[in-house]
């Protein structure tokens, strides 16, 4: 099973600030095979980001993908204060598994 | 638009069995995965395992496998998760989603399971 860890843990930042979120792979993950997504404090998560940099439908541009084989990132330029969420990886190979999630906090 | 809708909130006793349900509004549910995802509370998400409703080939998370029992009834375009033993630690809300390729495009709104004496 693909082990996915995310950091930093937890991150704090201003409006208008440039997130970057990690998520690391045990093992190599095909980049079609790696997505992120946002939940928010008692909702279901949202998918944002698939196949490691393709946005999700009524996704803002402000939100991009990256990376390959081990090692993922998650970009968010200019926070909006709706961005302050948790966000985690997840992937799907022959099994699939979340990241322990990075949370997004206002600074 | 694919839209599931899963089943209301569970207060359970240890021991007591459990089956919640997901049903898909749309009309595509035989053609794409189903899958069920696990959130304890204040933690992350855990990928429990999927099924497919067209011939209900399942797979399951090595973490859950013998745990629950994941089915579907193609008639009424409805998936579920059942327990037959339920314990505290089974205290989540669980999600269903939509598998599409390899992510979760659309999700259901959450399955609030409360195990207590």
């Amino acid at each position: 099973e693909i082990v996915l860890t995310q950091s930093p843990g937890s991150l704090s930042l201003s409006p208008g600030e440039r997130a970057t979120l990690s998520c690391r792979a045990s093992q190599s993950v095909t980049s079609s095979y790696l997505a992120w997504y946002q939940q928010k404090p008692g909702q279901a998560p949202r998918l944002l980001i698939y196949s490691a940099s393709s946005r999700a439908t009524g996704i803002p541009d402000r939100f991009s993908g990256s990376g390959s084989g081990t090692d993922f990132t998650l970009t968010i330029t200019g926070l909006e204060p709706e961005d302050f969420a948790v966000y985690y990886c997840q992937q799907f190979g022959t099994s699939g598994t979340f990241g322990q999630g990075t949370r997004l906090e206002i600074k | 638009e694919v839209q599931l809708v899963q089943s209301g909130a569970e207060v359970k006793k240890p021991g007591e069995s459990l089956k919640i349900s997901c049903k898909d509004s749309g009309h595509s549910f035989t053609f794409y995965w189903i899958g069920w995802v696990r959130q304890m509370p204040g933690k992350g998400l855990e990928w429990m395992g999927i099924i497919y409703p067209g011939d209900s080939d399942t797979r399951y998370s090595p973490s859950f496998q013998g745990q629950v029992t994941m089915s579907v009834d193609k008639s009424i375009n409805t998936a579920y998760l059942q327990w037959s033993s339920l314990r505290a630690s089974d205290t989540a809300m669980y999600y269903c989603a939509r598998l599409t390729n390899h992510y979760f495009d659309d999700w259901g709104q959450g399955t609030l399971v409360t195990v207590s004496s």
